[in-house]
């Protein structure tokens, strides 16, 4: 079955780029996206196709997806963007998530 | 503005079936673009997809949980409804319904979640 990999763990401080990955085989062959999940809450869409940010999610989080590693960047990091992330793909009618990645700003 | 509500029993007993119901509204179920997916997170630990299902009926199922899992739509409801049987306490979770766009793969829209607990 297919996988995705991504760091248990990122910390960042305020104001800097804050990088996180997601890793799976030709994981560029496919779409990738990124969810970023608060405490008690659900999780939100933050990258949709790689590079697509929804509306209402602020610019400074940016997608990119090659080879078998698609990257999900925050700029100028802010303390609300502590969270857990999520990267997702779709592959063959099959949903998988990655195991998600704690991004401390501290 | 799209909503979904996931409703059912939040305790359920070991070896009985778990039932939830997801109900959209503000949308429709019926339309070509959207799969409706559920999924659930056990407390403390991450996304586990469980499946999806077209208006049509079409479905598509996580193979771990493949011969536990049915789920259905009711388009004249406008619901679509999450059966997992033979639970145990793993299946204690938070489960999510959420609306998936079928070309691309992501999931937009999600409920608020509820949280099921497996316990005698």
């Amino acid at each position: 079955s297919y996988e995705l990999t991504q760091p248990p763990s990122v910390s960042v401080s305020p104001g800097q780029t804050a990088s996180i990955t997601c890793s799976g085989d030709k994981l560029g062959d496919k779409y990738a996206c990124w969810y970023q999940q608060k405490p008690g809450q659900s999780p939100v869409l933050v990258i949709y196709q790689d590079n697509q940010r929804p509306s209402g999610i602020p610019e400074r989080f940016s997608g990119s997806n090659s080879g078998n590693t698609a990257t999900l960047t925050i700029s100028g990091t802010q303390a609300m963007d502590e969270a857990d992330y999520y990267c997702q793909a779709w592959d063959t009618s099959t949903v998988v998530f990655g195991g998600g990645t704690k991004l401390t700003v501290l | 503005q799209l909503q979904l509500q996931e409703s059912g029993p939040g305790l359920v007993k070991p070896s009985e079936t778990l039932s939830l119901t997801c109900t959209v509204s503000g949308g429709s179920i019926s339309s070509s673009t959207y799969y409706w997916g559920w999924i659930r997170q056990p407390p403390g630990k991450g996304l586990e997809w469980i499946g999806s299902i077209y208006y049509s009926g079409s479905t598509y199922y996580n193979p771990s949980l493949r011969i536990r899992v049915t789920v259905s739509v009711d388009t004249s409801k406008n619901q679509f409804s999450l059966k997992l049987s033979s639970v145990t306490a793993a299946d204690t979770s938070v489960y999510y319904c959420a609306r998936h766009v079928a070309t691309s793969g992501y999931y937009d829209y999600w409920g608020q979640g509820t949280l099921v607990t497996v316990s005698s």
